[in-house]
Formats: C-alpha cells, structure tokens, sequence
C-alpha cells in the first residue's frame, strides 16, 4: 500500500527561518497533499499537487514534486510561531508519518 | 463556511461495547472517508465509502468496524466489540471528488475513543 514517510521526524527553528519538510512514498499516484495538524485537533489541507505538477505555491508555502524519486517537499518560508503543528503529506488517502515542527519565537 | 461535524467529540466505554461514531459531511460531497489516530502516532486509513458502498478499506477496518449512510445526512462508524487498542482519535473525512483521483479531504475536529 502507498505510505508516506516524511523526515525529519521534528523539526525546531526560530521564528522568520525557512522550514523545509520531506516525504517518500512508494508507489505511482495521480495526486499529493500536503495536511497540517493542530494538536489533538483535525487536519487541513494545505496544498495539493498534482503528478504532471512539479511545482506549486501558495502564499507562504511551496511544494515540489519528483516522481521519479517519488519525492515531494514542503517549503515554509518566513515561518511564525502560528505554524507550529504537525505536517503530513497524503499520497493521497494515505497520510504519512509526519513532521512536528517548532517555530519558536 | 461548511464544514465536517463529529459527535460525540469523547466518548468512554467498556471494552465489549458497541460505540457508533456520527459524522455530518459536508451537503454537496459524494466521498466519505473514517481515519483513525492513536495518541501520538499517524493518522490512519480505515475506509471510504461512495455512493453507498464501500470503494476500498485497511487491513484495519476488519470485521469489527462497518459504515453506514443511514440517512441525506449522516455517516457513521460503529465498532461491534470495542477493544483496548481501539482507543484513539477518529476522524471523519468528505471529499467533492474522489475515485481514483481525489481531491482535497475536509476533516472533522475528530472524535476521542477511551476505550476502559
């Protein structure tokens, strides 16, 4: 079965850095999404793209994707303390393992 | 803004029960999907479901688990014989698309399983 896995497994930086997220996953598919978690509360869908897509911004996020490597990234720029939760990406029912971000202030 | 909405939001029970998660998709999506995530770990793929049916389940969604669409509105989860290790968030799903190409998942804020 597809299964993302997302490194590093936690991540700390201050406030303003820039936070880069990673996933693998293992077989072919038509579409990624990246999720944000809140702890203890639901996810949100971030972004979506899809596998003709290499590429994709929105606001202060951008997502790559390689699906030769079966890769995609999760850029943060400017980050804010506000962006402190867990990212998951979806292959795409699927979720990954996740990154726990810090953002400290 | 629609949302997804869970009931209850905790619920405690005796190992043996019977629980039935509910679930209030959003009113035009056609896809439905049951997560589940234990304390700290990942979030987990039990079952979707389309135009009645289920379209594809887990190695978890055994037969303990079933899903039903009783009515326009809801979508439920029930677990016949609940077990410690079905102690866990779970989360319902809706998309507008699904298939083999699904589209954006909207979640509820979960519903919290202690199961004693």
């Amino acid at each position: 079965s597809q299964q993302g896995e997302e490194d590093p497994q936690a991540l700390s930086i201050q406030e303003g850095e820039n936070a880069t997220m990673n996933c693998s996953y293992k077989t072919s598919i038509n579409n990624l999404q990246w999720y944000r978690q809140n702890s203890g509360r639901g996810l949100v869908h971030l972004i979506l793209i899809r596998s003709n897509e290499r590429e994709k911004h929105s606001g202060r996020l951008r997502v790559t994707l390689d699906t030769s490597k079966k890769s995609s990234s999760l850029l943060i720029t400017a980050s804010r303390a506000a962006d402190t939760a867990s990212y998951f990406c979806a292959t795409p029912l699927i979720f990954g393992t996740g990154t726990l971000l810090a953002v400290q202030p | 803004e629609p949302e997804v909405t869970q009931t209850p939001s905790h619920q405690v029970t005796q190992m043996g029960q019977e629980v039935i998660l509910r679930c209030v998709p959003i009113s035009n999506h056609l896809y439905f999907y049951w997560y589940r995530q234990i304390l700290g770990q990942k979030v987990e793929f039990l079952v979707s479901f389309y135009n009645n049916e289920i379209s594809e389940k887990s190695e978890i969604f055994d037969d303990q688990f079933s899903v039903e669409r009783p009515d326009g509105s809801n979508f439920t989860l029930k677990i016949r014989s609940t077990k410690l290790e079905d102690s866990a968030m779970y989360f319902c799903a809706s998309s507008q698309f699904g298939g083999g190409l699904p589209g954006e998942l909207f979640f509820g804020e979960g519903s919290r399983l202690t199961v004693l």
